[in-house]
């Protein structure tokens, strides 16, 4: 079974600095990885998503991230951060064989500082 | 385009009353549909899946149940309440075949039991 790991549960950074987001994984095989936002009482909304190919992949509202196998982690990016930013980000994981859960990590939550 | 509906926003019920959240998908057919919940501080649980009418896989045994009526309806139940099912509770769906397709969530339910 598939699990994944967010080890920040909280991070805190200004605005306009660059942001990284940890996540690693844990699958047998390369997964399908997903990032998604949730604004407070909100439902989640998909940023970026990875399947196969070019291991850096560009998502909406300017983020990225970067796929590595040897590392099994899958780090969301942005090079600037702005205060619409703060939200708890989640991490996900499917394995890609008809598997029907997709893994949820425990989120981290963002703080954006003027 | 696709939307997918949850209502209510918020409830409020005492314990041992029943429950019944109700959760809508437009602009598709024939979606896989689920429901997660999210309790505070924790990653997303889920809960029930569909694969077509009639047809619900538990991923937890609890005090809840799911059906599916039609195509794009999904309904999370409850007989009794517990303290416990208090929570937030958010339905998602995703086009049914490609393991790679992405969730797509409703706007969730807080769920207070008292």
């Amino acid at each position: 079974a598939q699990s994944v790991t967010q080890p920040d549960i909280h991070i805190t950074v200004s605005e306009g600095a660059s942001l990284e987001l940890r996540c690693n994984y844990s699958y047998g095989a390369t997964p399908y990885l997903f990032w998604y936002v949730q604004s407070p009482g909100q439902g989640l909304q998909l940023l970026l998503k990875y399947f196969s190919g070019d291991t850096l992949v560009q998502g909406i509202k300017g983020f990225e991230a970067e796929f590595k196998r040897s590392q099994s982690s899958f780090n969301l990016r942005k090079p600037s951060v702005h205060w619409s930013d703060a939200a708890e980000y989640f991490c996900a994981v499917r394995g890609n064989f008809g598997n029907e859960k997709l893994t949820f990590g425990t989120g981290t939550r963002l703080t954006i500082i003027p | 385009s696709q939307t997918i509906h949850q209502w209510p926003a918020t409830l409020v019920q005492p314990v041992g009353s029943p429950l019944s959240l109700e959760c809508t998908v437009e602009g598709t057919s024939n979606p896989n549909l689920y429901w997660y919940r999210q309790a505070a501080g924790r990653g997303l649980q889920l809960l029930f899946y569909s694969v077509g009418i009639g047809q619900i896989s538990s991923e937890v045994p609890q005090n809840l149940s799911a059906s599916r009526p039609q195509d794009r309806q999904f309904i999370l139940s409850s007989k009794k309440l517990l303290l416990s099912d208090s929570g937030f509770y958010l339905c998602a769906w995703r086009l049914q075949g490609p393991s790679n397709s992405p969730l797509h969530f409703g706007n969730g339910t807080r769920l207070t039991v008292t």
